[in-house]
């Protein structure tokens, strides 16, 4: 089955404790990219990455880390994590920047 | 600043008639145009997406319309129907080019549609 599988589903973390959230797709698509959904802002995006070893940043990338080394995998890595980092996140890849993004079932991230 | 916007928070509709949903655009460059249909504790599923050289686009009960002048465009849903009950995203899309490594996709802020039996 075609997908995106993103984990954990749910983290809650101490502020300070580095972390990393796994994303891995399974379509040999060549674009990925990262959203975190907050109530009354949408999705924004974190970073993306347009292939291997090639990554930009969106619209909110401070406090956020990302690495390509494979075409599959784009983890998320939040070095010290902050309150303000509490949110939904969503990892998503597409064929192309203007196919349509094929979304992960989210991350649940709680800072306290 | 918000580059995407819908300012419609929700929206609801009987079951069988039209639903509207709306977006507006402030960046001319966008030079594609995607909608997305979220359920709770799921991921944005893609939905239908629009060229901006096209005006229109249809795929069942599902028709956008895009309107460059005005930087608008529209999702139609005919008929409505109670599993249509989501959050419904607008997107817009920069073109690659060699000055920058964008192609990053823009989100509006999302429409609850309630769509009632």
């Amino acid at each position: 089955e075609a997908q995106v599988t993103q984990n954990p589903r749910y983290l809650i973390t101490v502020t300070g404790k580095k972390l990393t959230v796994t994303c891995s797709q399974n379509m040999n698509h060549e674009y990925m990219s990262w959203y975190r959904q907050d109530p009354g802002l949408g999705l924004r995006q974190i970073y993306y990455s347009m292939n291997v070893e090639v990554t930009d940043k969106g619209d909110v990338p401070e406090g956020y880390k990302v690495s390509r080394k494979e075409k599959r995998n784009f983890p998320l890595i939040l070095e010290s994590p902050s309150p303000n980092q509490t949110s939904l996140y969503f990892c998503a890849s597409s064929l192309a920047y203007n196919y349509g993004y094929t979304f992960g079932s989210g991350t649940r991230l709680t800072v306290v | 600043d918000q580059q995407v916007k819908q300012n419609s928070p929700s929206l609801s509709v009987q079951e069988g008639r039209i639903s509207i949903l709306n977006c507006d655009y402030t960046n001319s460059m966008f030079d594609y145009f995607l909608w997305y249909k979220k359920y709770p504790a799921e991921g944005p599923t893609f939905l239908i997406s629009i060229s901006s050289i096209k005006d229109k686009n249809e795929d069942g009960r599902f028709t956008v319309f895009l309107n460059k002048s005005a930087k608008h465009l529209s999702l139609h849903i005919v008929p409505s129907q109670p599993g249509d009950s989501a959050v419904y995203f607008c997107a817009a899309s920069e073109p690659v080019s060699f000055s920058s490594n964008t192609g990053k996709l823009i989100f509006g802020q999302g429409t609850t549609l309630q769509v009632k039996p």
